[in-house]
C-alpha cells in the first residue's frame, strides 16, 4: 500500500551544524507536502509546507526540497540549536477532493550542544 | 491566544467506563479532526469534520464517536474503553481551504485504559 516512511529514526547533530531529515513518500499522486515538528510534551507543529509545482521552498532557517522523480523530501535546518530538538514528522496528501492527510512515523532530531 | 484545547490532559480509566475528551478552537476553523499517536504507528486519524454537523471516519475509528454541534468544540466519546484504546490522542483544526496544510494541534490527551 502506499506510505510515508522515513529513512531513520534518530538523528544526532551537534549545535550550530546544519541538520538534514530525509522523507520517503510512496503515493505519486500526493502534489501537497507538509513537515511538521513535535517537541515532548505538546502538539505537532507545522513548520513548512511544499507543493509538487515546487522543488525548493525556504522559511526562517529551514528548507525543504522536494525531488518528485525519486519521491523524496528533506528538512534542512540550518545552524541547529537546542529548542530544535524534537520529533518531525513528514506528511503528504493530494489536493484534490476527498485526498487524506498521511503522516510518516517520525524522527527524532537530537542537538548535542 | 490562537489554540486547540483538549481536556483533560491525562486520564487513567477501567475497562467499560465512557469518557469524553473535549476539544474546543478559538480561531473559527471549519475543519476538526481527531489523531491517536502510538509507538511505532504514527498519527492515525480517528474522526474527522468538514463542519457543524458533518462528521466522517477516519483510518481507525472503530470504538470511538464524534459529534460537531457547534463549530468550535469537537469532542471524542469512548462509549466503551478497551485497553488498546490507550494511547496519546490529538485534536486538530484548520480553515476548510487549508484542511490538508496547517493543521492546529492541541497539547495531547493521554488515556491509559485498565
Amino acid at each position: 500500500g502506499e506510505s510515508v516512511g522515513l529513512h531513520l529514526p534518530t538523528l544526532s547533530v551537534q549545535e550550530g551544524d546544519n541538520s538534514i531529515i530525509n522523507c520517503a513518500y510512496s503515493n505519486s499522486a500526493s502534489d501537497y507536502f507538509i513537515w511538521y515538528k513535535q517537541e515532548s510534551g505538546k502538539g505537532p507543529q507545522f513548520i513548512i509546507d511544499i507543493r509538487s509545482n515546487m522543488d525548493k521552498r525556504q522559511g526562517q532557517r529551514v528548507t525543504v526540497l522536494l525531488n518528485k522523480t525519486v519521491k523524496h523530501l528533506s528538512l534542512q535546518i540550518a545552524a541547529t540549536q537546542p529548542g530544535d530538538s524534537a520529533v518531525y514528522f513528514c506528511a503528504e496528501t493530494s489536493t484534490g477532493a476527498n485526498s487524506k492527510l498521511t503522516f510518516g512515523k517520525g524522527i527524532t532530531l537530537s542537538v548535542r550542544p | 491566544e490562537a489554540q486547540v484545547t483538549q481536556n483533560p490532559r491525562y486520564l487513567i480509566t477501567v475497562t467499560g467506563k465512557k469518557l469524553t475528551v473535549t476539544c474546543s478552537q478559538n480561531m473559527n476553523h471549519e475543519y476538526m479532526s481527531w489523531y491517536r499517536q502510538d509507538p511505532g504507528l504514527g498519527l492515525r486519524q480517528i474522526y474527522y469534520s468538514m463542519n457543524v454537523e458533518v462528521t466522517d471516519k477516519g483510518d481507525v475509528p472503530e470504538g470511538y464517536k464524534v459529534s460537531r454541534k457547534e463549530k468550535r468544540n469537537f469532542p471524542l466519546i469512548l462509549e466503551s474503553p478497551s485497553p488498546n484504546q490507550t494511547s496519546l490522542y490529538f485534536c486538530a483544526s484548520s480553515f476548510a481551504g487549508r484542511v490538508y496544510g496547517e493543521l492546529f494541534f492541541g497539547e495531547g490527551s493521554r488515556l491509559t485504559v485498565l
